[in-house]
């Protein structure tokens, strides 16, 4: 079974550019998660789809972020533009398991490094 | 609200030597403990779970972690580390609205 995949695994980009990170959950798993590392800091919540709605997308910083989930499949994270405090590493999870509070069962990507410049 | 603090950014052992990762935790209420792992350039693998049933829990590879709630702490061990053990292991922890919340990560050094 495939595990939940991310791309790209590496992105460098300078300030005012787009950058769009996608996220392949496991086949099936309706929830579907971002969390972000900044540098020295704990990986923190950003949102939460159930299949393409968003349950809870309290913990994205600011409008410059926009995640979907056309189809309730692969998600999309886009930063439009990038500024310097969104360097770190931005991991994906899915879980199948509904009410999601059953974190046991999250699988995590291997993240994607974004670097601006 | 929840907090959880991992006392040690870098754990250096030598191979075969024990392993002792620390962690304490902050919640109004009882939360669930999580050890994770992740291996270079590998996803986050969930190591072990505590959910209020025993309060010694074994996971994989070997690791076990203790719950000890007057001492808000749930440490990870291991009696023998392997090199392949090197990797960076947060403590997390999760249940209610607040969600999951990490520890900032402790790196574990395997000398030869």
């Amino acid at each position: 079974e495939a595990g939940v995949t991310q791309f790209p695994s590496h992105s460098v980009i300078e300030k005012g550019q787009t950058v769009t990170l996608r996220c392949d959950p496991i086949s099936g798993h309706d929830n579907l998660y971002w969390y972000r590392r900044v540098m020295g800091k704990e990986i923190k919540f950003l949102l939460h789809f159930v299949k393409e709605s968003k349950q809870d997308e309290s913990g994205m910083p600011n409008n410059r972020f926009l995640a979907e989930r056309t189809g309730g499949t692969y998600s999309t994270l886009k930063v439009q533009p990038a500024e310097l405090e969104d360097s770190g590493v931005y991991f994906c999870a899915s879980s199948q398991v509904w009410p999601p509070l059953r974190y046991e069962k999250l699988f995590f990507g291997s993240g994607t490094q974004l670097s601006v410049l | 609200a929840q907090s959880v603090t991992q006392l040690d950014s870098h754990v250096s052992v030598s191979e075969g030597t024990p392993v002792l990762l620390r962690c304490n935790y902050s919640s109004s209420y009882s939360p669930s403990l999580f050890w994770y792992v992740q291996h270079p350039n590998k996803g986050l693998q969930l190591l072990l779970k505590y959910t209020s049933a025993a309060t010694l829990v074994k996971g994989i590879n070997g690791f076990e972690a203790e719950f000890k709630k007057s001492e808000t702490s749930f440490h990870l061990t291991k009696p023998s580390a392997h090199m392949s053990d090197a990797a960076e292991y947060f403590c997390v922890a999760g249940g209610g609205a607040d969600g999951l919340t990490f520890g900032k990560g402790t790196h574990l050094i395997i000398q030869p």
